[in-house]
């Protein structure tokens, strides 16, 4: 069974510093991978995803990935945070069963 | 084109009673997924339905059913409500059955069993 592990509930960062949210995936198939961001009181937004190819996946609001399959990861990355990028992070992977198989969820927090 | 539209927003109900919950999905998408979240569980998948025709199911009881409409709207049922059912509950669409097909998410309908 597909299984995604996000190794952190909550990271702390500054305004404008670098932030990595860590993502594991566990599947015996090939699967897709996907990070969806969730404003306060609102649905989940698709950030970018990973379907093959480059290894390294940009997506909206200046975030990327990289897809690591000896590692199995899919770390989310932003090499300069806003305040507005405050939100919760989850990363999830699908096969052919179709149906998101999601993480926890990462709470990143911006402080000014 | 408007977005995915959940309705109600807000639902309050007590135990043992029954709940409908309805999904309008984005015009020209055929497939409705629903999610359970709780602070808990986290998001955890219900179930699919493409072409009124419910495709896949998570693993949930059998008081927690759904239907498609020929329009592709769907409504999704929770009969006996307990305790545990209290979540936001968020329906996607998106325009195909692939697994790599981007999912739309509503704001959810938060449902608070008493």
């Amino acid at each position: 069974a597909q299984s995604v592990t996000q190794l952190d509930s909550q990271v702390p960062v500054f305004e404008e510093a670098p932030v990595e949210l860590r993502c594991n995936y566990s599947s015996s198939v090939s699967v897709y991978l996907f990070w969806y961001v969730q404003y306060p009181n609102q649905g989940l937004q698709l950030l970018l995803k990973y379907l093959s190819g480059s290894t390294l996946v940009k997506g909206i609001n200046g975030f990327e990935a990289e897809f690591n399959k000896s590692q199995t990861s899919f770390h989310l990355r932003k090499p300069s945070v806003h305040i507005s990028d405050t939100a919760e992070y989850f990363c999830a992977v699908s096969d052919s069963s179709y149906k998101l198989i999601f993480g926890s969820g990462t709470r990143l927090l911006v402080r000014p | 084109k408007a977005g995915v539209t959940q309705t109600p927003r807000y639902l309050i109900k007590t135990r043992g009673q029954q709940v409908t919950l309805s999904c309008s999905p984005i015009s020209g998408h055929r497939s409705v997924s629903w999610y359970q979240q709780t602070p808990g569980q986290g998001l955890q998948f219900l179930f699919e339905y493409f072409s009124e025709t419910q495709r896949n199911k998570g693993n949930f009881p059998g008081r927690f059913s759904g239907r498609q409409f020929s329009n592709s709207r769907s409504e999704m049922n929770v009969s006996t409500l307990e305790l545990g059912d209290s979540a936001l509950y968020l329906c996607a669409s998106s325009s195909s059955r692939r697994a790599s097909e981007k999912l739309f998410f509503g704001s959810g309908t938060q449902l608070s069993v008493l």
